[in-house]
This record gives structure tokens, sequence and C-alpha cells, in this order.
């Protein structure tokens, strides 16, 4: 079966300060894709990163960064210095290659980045 | 290049009602798909479709039909609304193969009454 957690429901920091999204997975399949998506206020649907499970390297851009682990099936996002712009629901997604047809949502965890 | 669109953004429907939604692409994307998103429940797969012609049932297809007679557009359709089909609709579209990131369009916000 293919599930995803994202055990944290909503978040809240202050400006400047870093902030980690936990994502754990579930599959049985050994190859497969991870995805984050960003969801503001405004409710559309923003890709951030796609991370296939042959490679384990983290990967940073700008203040994002996502940890892949596939010891622990993790693949946690942190957004370092955080800003009121990153303030929306995030979520972590699961594609398996032989049942590439569905996408596995995580619930989102909502982030509030106050000023 | 608009990527995904979909229309309407807002609808509000009496039970029983019928209406349909509709999702184009300019991608030149095989797959597409229909998502509802309800709060705590992040987005689940109604229908999708590998090409034109072809239709699929996803997780939660019940009181939904769909239908891709062209390769960029993506009908979603509700023939007998129900309360329980209030929900924000997304479209998305990819191209074929599995690594490929699936691209939502705005969303499409019904309430049914």
């Amino acid at each position: 079966a293919q599930k995803v957690t994202q055990a944290q429901t909503e978040i809240s920091v202050v400006e400047k300060e870093d902030v980690t999204l936990d994502c754990v997975y579930e599959t049985r399949d050994t190859t497969y894709y991870l995805f984050w998506y960003k969801q503001p206020p405004s409710g559309e649907l923003v890709f951030l990163i796609r991370r296939n499970s042959f490679d384990e390297q983290n990967e940073i851009s700008g203040r994002y960064s996502w940890n892949f682990q596939k010891s622990t099936s993790s693949f946690n996002f942190t957004i370092t210095a955080s800003q009121v712009v990153d303030s929306a629901v995030y979520f972590c997604a699961l594609r398996a290659l032989y049942n590439f047809n569905k996408f596995y949502f995580g619930s989102g965890t909502k982030l509030n980045v106050k000023p | 290049n608009a990527g995904v669109t979909q229309t309407p953004k807002f609808r509000v429907l009496k039970t029983g009602q019928s209406m349909t939604l509709l999702c184009a692409q300019d991608m030149n994307h095989e797959y597409m798909y229909w998502y509802r998103q309800d709060p705590g429940m992040g987005l689940r797969l109604i229908h999708y479709s590998v090409g034109e012609g072809t239709t699929a049932k996803g997780e939660v297809p019940d009181g939904y039909n769909v239908s891709r007679l062209k390769k960029q557009n993506f009908l979603l359709g509700l023939e007998s609304a129900a309360p329980s089909q209030t929900s924000v609709y997304f479209c998305a579209s990819s191209y074929s193969i599995p690594k490929e990131t699936q691209y939502f369009g705005p969303g499409t916000r019904l309430l049914v009454l």
C-alpha cells in the first residue's frame, strides 16, 4: 500500500526562524518519486521539487532544502529564515513507478509565518 | 502558454442539479486528472485519463463522470449533485512517464446546498 503521512497539521513560527516540515511515506515499490507542493492562501498548487528514489542527495534551492532518507522513509522540507510569504499549506506526495497514474498526497501541513 | 485552466472558478448548486467542470491544458500532456480537496484530507483522485478517448476511475469516482474527447480537454460531470460533493476540485496534467510532475489548475470551488 502507498501512503504519505504529514503528522504536523499546523506550525506557527516567527519570521526569520527556520522550520522543518516532516513527510513520511510507505511504499512497496523500489522505484518511486516524491514531490512537494505549496498551496498559498490564493489556492493554487505550486510544484516545488521532485526526487526519485535512487537519488538520496539532499537538495538546496535558495532558502529551501530537502532531506531525503530512504532508511527512514522520510522526505523532509526545511525553510531557512522563514518569511511571511512562506505562509501556505505544504503537501508531500508519492508517485510509484508501476502505479504511476496515482499521486498519493499527504494531508498537508499549514505553515503560519508571523511577522 | 496558459498551462492548466479550469472553468468555472466557483459555483453554487442545489441538490440534484447537474453541472460540468471543464479543464483545459496547452502543454500537449497525455495524462490528465481530476482531484477533490477536502479539509484535512489532502487531495483524492476522482478520475484520470491516459490519453484522448480514454478514462479510468481513481480513488473516489462515485457520483462523477468524465470525458476526454479532445487531448487538451478533460471534463468532469456531476449528474445529480449532493452536499457531500461540496469541495474544491483540481485538475492536473502531466506527460506520460512516471517521473514527470503533475501541473495543477487553479481549482474550482463547488458548494452544493
